[in-house]
């Protein structure tokens, strides 16, 4: 069964420099998020992307933040100067082209996370 | 503003069924998904509610009210490994696809 891949898994970082968080979506997946659950917290959406430009983001997703599908396999999140606030686990999902409500095609399946800690 | 509630967490003991109750208030509602989610991993996708009714799917089944905002997942059966938290999502809000989360419901299955 296809799945969403992330990597890496884990990412230790210190504070205010850059990281690069990797997903690679499901294949025939159009439609790429990233999300971000802080320790105890709730999952929050961050950026949506489609058709190679950002479609939806959230307060969260300031100049900070950037994503970016550099080949047609690979859907990046780019922290430029980390915080010590930014230490979460950041998710990627992906799902079908579902214009249409109702379909299943509205599922997100996420990828299995990377763990980032800034120190 | 979306508002999702959930109960923070509910006990429970293997072999038996338990329901976790999700009500939301929200401008605009597409669909009502859940999702389960063991401490440090990904959430998986359970289920997916659009219109008002019962949806079966093996041991669980997900149930939806458009009309009171009101959502529940049954679990029945239940085993140890059913121990996670469950996330109820809402997409719709504001006439957008991203699914807003509620806080999850943390469920102990004790033997």
């Amino acid at each position: 069964e296809p799945e969403v891949t992330q990597t890496p898994s884990h990412q230790v970082t210190q504070m205010g420099q850059e990281v690069i968080l990797r997903c690679v979506p499901i294949s025939n997946h159009l439609y790429f998020y990233w999300y971000r659950q802080i320790l105890g917290q709730k999952v929050e959406f961050l950026v949506s992307f489609y058709n190679n430009e950002i479609s939806e983001k959230s307060e969260i997703f300031d100049d900070q933040f950037s994503v970016e599908r550099p080949d047609g396999s690979n859907f990046t999140l780019k922290i430029r100067s980390t915080k010590l606030e930014d230490s979460a686990m950041y998710f990627c999902a992906s799902r079908e082209d579902g214009r249409t409500s109702g379909g299943f095609a509205d599922t997100q399946y996420f990828g299995p996370g990377t763990r980032l800690t800034v120190l | 503003g979306q508002n999702i509630d959930q109960p923070t967490e509910m006990t429970a003991t293997e072999g038996a069924i338990v329901q976790i109750n999700c009500t939301y208030q929200t401008s605009g509602f597409n669909g009502l998904f859940w999702y389960q989610q063991h401490a440090g991993e990904a959430p998986t996708f359970l289920s997916y509610n659009v219109l008002d009714g019962l949806e079966e799917k093996g041991r669980f089944s997900s149930f939806l009210s458009r009309s009171k905002g009101y959502s529940y997942l049954l679990l029945k059966e239940l085993q140890m490994k059913d121990s996670a938290s469950y996330l109820c999502a809402v997409t719709g809000a504001g006439g957008s696809y991203i699914p807003t989360f509620g806080r999850g419901t943390s469920l102990i299955v004790h033997p």
